[in-house]
């Protein structure tokens, strides 16, 4: 079974620009989550799907972040324009209902934003 | 505020040593613990906590926790290069969807 994968896993962008990521869950999973560390921070929630619908988004830093999981499979972060404390690491996970509180994590997205 | 903080946030070992790595929590409504290792990428799942004083084990790997001192430990024994990693422990919010906090994190490198 095919874990959580995210793309792309390195983006170098300027600031003002706009960079989109993606995270495909494990398969079935209806909960989609995704997360961010900061250099010399612990790992902090952004926010978190339900299938399609978003459950919590107070994590989400500000507006410029947009997050969305059009169909309930796939979903994309995007942040726009970015700043240069928006660089990261950006991690996803993903989890089943059924197995309590149990996350499976992607490999993350290093964001640096110059 | 619920909160969990890891000791220590970094550790130097060589193999065929044992470590303790320590993770205390404050949460509202406890639910359960885990841990996590995190090597280049992914954190991968380790183990999940839910009941005082029940050991979980996995190879040289174990943990427990202690709902009354409100702390967890996670035991490496005969430590090897590849359990080099940060170790992560983590709490899930209750009614807030599962979303987990983390510690800090705690930095094992082994040398050979």
């Amino acid at each position: 079974e095919a874990g959580v994968t995210q793309f792309p896993s390195h983006s170098v962008i300027e600031k003002g620009q706009t960079v989109t990521l993606r995270c495909d869950p494990i398969s079935g999973h209806d909960n989609l989550y995704w997360y961010r560390r900061v250099m010399g921070k612990e790992i902090k929630f952004l926010l978190h799907f339900v299938k399609e619908s978003k459950q919590d988004e107070s994590g989400m830093p500000n507006n410029r972040f947009l997050a969305e999981r059009t169909g309930g499979t796939y979903s994309t972060l995007k942040v726009q324009p970015a700043e240069l404390e928006d660089s990261g690491v950006y991690f996803c996970a993903s989890s089943d209902a059924w197995e309590g509180d149990t996350q499976y994590f992607g490999p993350g997205t290093r964001l640096t934003v110059l | 505020e619920d909160k969990v903080v890891q000791s220590p946030l970094s550790l130097v070992v060589h193999e065929g040593d044992t470590v303790t790595l320590n993770c205390s929590y404050e949460v509202t409504n406890f639910r359960s613990l885990l841990w996590y290792k995190q090597e280049k990428k992914a954190p991968t799942f380790l183990f999940m906590l839910t009941s005082s004083g029940i050991e979980k084990k996995s190879g040289r790997l174990s943990s427990i926790l202690d709902k009354k001192e409100l702390f967890s430990i996670l035991n490496i024994t005969a430590t090897q290069t590849g359990d080099s990693a940060v170790y992560l422990c983590a709490e899930p919010v209750y009614n807030q969807g599962g979303k987990l906090i983390f510690g800090q994190g705690t930095e094992l490198s082994v040398k050979p």
